[in-house]
């Protein structure tokens, strides 16, 4: 099993682009969700979803839009490229939410540089 | 979610235990103590979980006190690969759709050689 694969790895955008952060499992996990980490902060959450079709926002979803249309995809977009926006990105998956007795899936990483 | 709260460093020696401190005293009863750490540049793994009882696994054990109000995790011989920052996380256990988690700073653990 791959786990959880982001792509890509790294990536540096101009202000005003936009550009799509893919995450992919392969567990068959139920829940989804993309986090923030900025540095020398605890990772922040973006947006997240229960299933397929389903999404919702999580604590920092400004300029951010996600959607769930298969069980294994979980693509986050940002629709206009801000300096603010430089970050690393994780995505993380779990069987949950329904069976709480499971920990979190995480990515690698994305690290994204907005300039 | 019950909010956190963890001392900021830790260091212990290799080969040692490592006991990592967490309080939580809002806990209420439905929610679980959850333990991730994150190694440098890497995404969070998860560690071990419990709701009442003392966990253990093939990573760490963990301790949680009666009342519930604060928790231990232990790292039983700690090697120059476990130099990470631990989050301790509260969860509340629902079969709704609020199942995130919410990470704080953590603890970060040096384990010197």
């Amino acid at each position: 099993n791959a786990g959880v694969t982001q792509t890509p790895k790294f990536q540096v955008l101009k202000t005003g682009q936009s550009m799509t952060l893919q995450c992919a499992q392969d567990m068959n996990h139920e829940y989804m969700s993309w986090y923030r980490q900025d540095p020398g902060m605890g990772l922040r959450l973006i947006h997240y979803s229960v299933g397929a079709g389903i999404t919702d926002q999580g604590e920092v979803p400004n300029g951010y839009n996600v959607s769930r249309s298969t069980t294994e995809d979980f693509p986050l977009r940002l629709l206009s490229a801000a300096p603010s926006q430089t970050s690393v990105y994780f995505c993380a998956s779990s069987r949950g939410p329904r069976t709480v007795n499971y920990g979190y899936t995480f990515g690698s990483g994305t690290r994204l540089t907005v300039v | 979610d019950a909010k956190t709260t963890q001392p900021p460093s830790m260091d212990c020696a290799e080969g040692r235990a490592a006991n990592l401190p967490c309080n939580h005293s809002t806990i209420s009863g439905n929610e679980y103590v959850y333990w991730y750490r994150q190694i440098h540049s890497q995404g969070p793994q998860y560690i071990i979980h419990g709701l009442k009882n003392n966990e253990t696994n093939e990573m760490a054990s963990l301790i949680i006190t009666e009342d519930r109000k604060s928790s231990t995790l232990i790292l039983p011989h700690a090697t120059l690969r476990d130099t990470a920052v631990y989050y301790c996380i509260v969860r509340v256990a629902t079969t709704g759709a609020n199942s995130k988690l919410t990470f704080g700073k953590g603890i970060t653990l040096s384990v010197r050689p």
